[in-house]
């Protein structure tokens, strides 16, 4: 019954290394988004977008960037991976905001840069 | 600019006892209120929106759009309802939504 999966549970890179965090739902939903989770502040939003191709930043896209080159799948890059970039990442996808509905997230991401 | 402010990290009570779990916001349109709740070990997941006006495992939140509060309440805490409770705002007629930093309850025996 997943709906929404992120390809990895752990993952541990080096710092330099190009990074890439994969997201497929399965629920044809047109809007997808990216946050990371970090304890005492909450949930940020890094990238999102609201169709294929389509990218908008949220509030903390500095040295990230993503792609979403078909419906379901929605990839987030960490360029060139830094320490300051551990954490945990949650993919999500919604309904257009008229269906008035919520997010469905994935399990989760978590990142360790060494 | 959107921004959700739940001034509780921790929040711990006894079973069988009120909870409330703050949550105030900052927008100048017409917003949407969500709370979302994460329990040990599961993903994050929608408890329940103001636009339905629903009451969720017990719990309600009704919105004050004077106080811009969004506060979720219980009148008898349960043990698993012990949680990562976070409140969550979208513009109107925004796609994205922002959250709060989050607030983790605890319900003792």
């Amino acid at each position: 019954d997943v709906k929404v999966t992120q390809s990895s549970r752990y993952l541990v890179k080096r710092t330099g290394e190009k990074v890439f965090l994969e997201c497929v739902q399965d629920m044809d939903h047109e809007n997808m988004f990216w946050y990371r989770q970090d304890p005492g502040l909450g949930l940020r939003l890094i990238y999102f977008s609201y169709d294929v191709k389509m990218k908008e930043k949220g509030d903390i896209p500095e040295g990230y960037s993503v792609s979403r080159e078909k419906k379901e799948r929605f990839s987030l890059i960490l360029e060139s991976a830094s320490t300051n970039q551990t954490s945990m990442y949650l993919c999500a996808s919604s309904l257009p905001i008229t269906q008035g509905r919520g997010y469905t997230f994935g399990s989760g991401t978590r990142l360790t840069v060494v | 600019a959107q921004r959700v402010t739940q001034p509780e990290k921790l929040l711990s009570v006894f079973k069988g006892a009120p909870v409330e779990l703050k949550c105030n916001y900052s927008y100048s349109g017409s917003p949407e209120l969500f709370w979302y709740v994460q329990y040990s070990r599961q993903r994050l997941q929608l408890l329940l929106r103001h636009i339905s006006r629903e009451s969720i495992k017990g719990f309600t939140a009704d919105l004050n759009k004077g106080e811009t509060s969004f506060h979720l309440k219980k009148p008898f805490a349960q043990e698993e309802d012990s949680a990562m409770y976070y409140c969550a705002l979208r513009g109107y007629n925004n796609n994205d939504m922002r959250f709060g930093a989050g607030t983790r309850l605890t319900v003792k025996p």
